[in-house]
């Protein structure tokens, strides 16, 4: 089977450091994705995990443990247009993607 | 960006009547995917296409079918509509070959009335 765990809502200040937990359980995991999606609009690829350890991408990064089935996104120098949901998504040997519900990421003043 | 449209973007019908959506892409994709995306419960998979007329059923395809007669289109019929179907509705495609990433389109907003 598969399930995709990660928090609900997260609330952090701007300019701050927020870590988005994951963990998950997936048959014939093959790679871990975040994904950003705004209110209203479609998602768009933040980052892809293959190999356990930490990918940085700029103000973001992402963090795969395979044998622990977990992940984290981590979003530093936190800005206002950063409020967004953010999808922890499984892919599995066949390429199939399995989202997460998303945690809300909200950004304050 | 992998060029994908969706149309139309909003539409309104009644319980019981057919609905076609549209996804069309110029990227030249293998795999092709419909999702639907609910509150509290993130994108859910439909139907995908591997191919030209390829087609598999996703985790929710009870209610809906789907038809791919040339790589670029993708269609998702819900063959009588019922309110459980109003929902956000995203197609994707991937290379498949290359890498996994999936590329969404603007969304289609459904409301069966």
């Amino acid at each position: 089977g598969q399930n995709i765990d990660q928090p609900t809502e997260m609330t952090a200040t701007e300019g701050a450091i927020v870590q988005i937990n994951c963990t998950y359980q997936t048959s014939g995991f093959n790679g871990l994705f975040w994904y950003q999606q705004h209110a209203g609009e479609a998602p768009t690829f933040l980052s892809y995990n293959v190999l356990d350890g930490l990918e940085e991408k700029g103000r973001f990064s992402s963090f795969l443990s395979r044998s622990k089935g977990y992940s984290y996104l981590l979003l530093k120098e936190l800005q206002m247009k950063d409020s967004a949901s953010y999808l922890c998504t499984s892919t599995d040997s066949w390429g199939k993607l399995q989202f997460g519900a998303g945690t809300q990421v909200v950004v304050t003043p | 960006d992998a060029g994908i449209t969706q149309s139309p973007r909003h539409k309104v019908t009644e319980t019981g009547t057919p609905v076609t959506l549209r996804c069309h892409q110029t990227e030249n994709h293998r795999y092709m995917y419909w999702y639907r995306q609910d509150p509290g419960h993130g994108l859910r998979l439909i139907h995908y296409s591997y191919g030209v007329k390829d087609t598999d059923k996703g985790e929710v395809s009870d209610g809906y079918s789907v038809s791919r007669s040339k790589t670029e289109d993708f269609l998702l019929t819900l063959e009588s509509a019922t309110s459980s179907q109003t929902s956000v509705y995203f197609c994707a495609t991937t290379h498949g070959t290359t890498s996994y990433e999936q590329y969404f389109g603007p969304g289609t907003r459904l409301t069966v009335t």
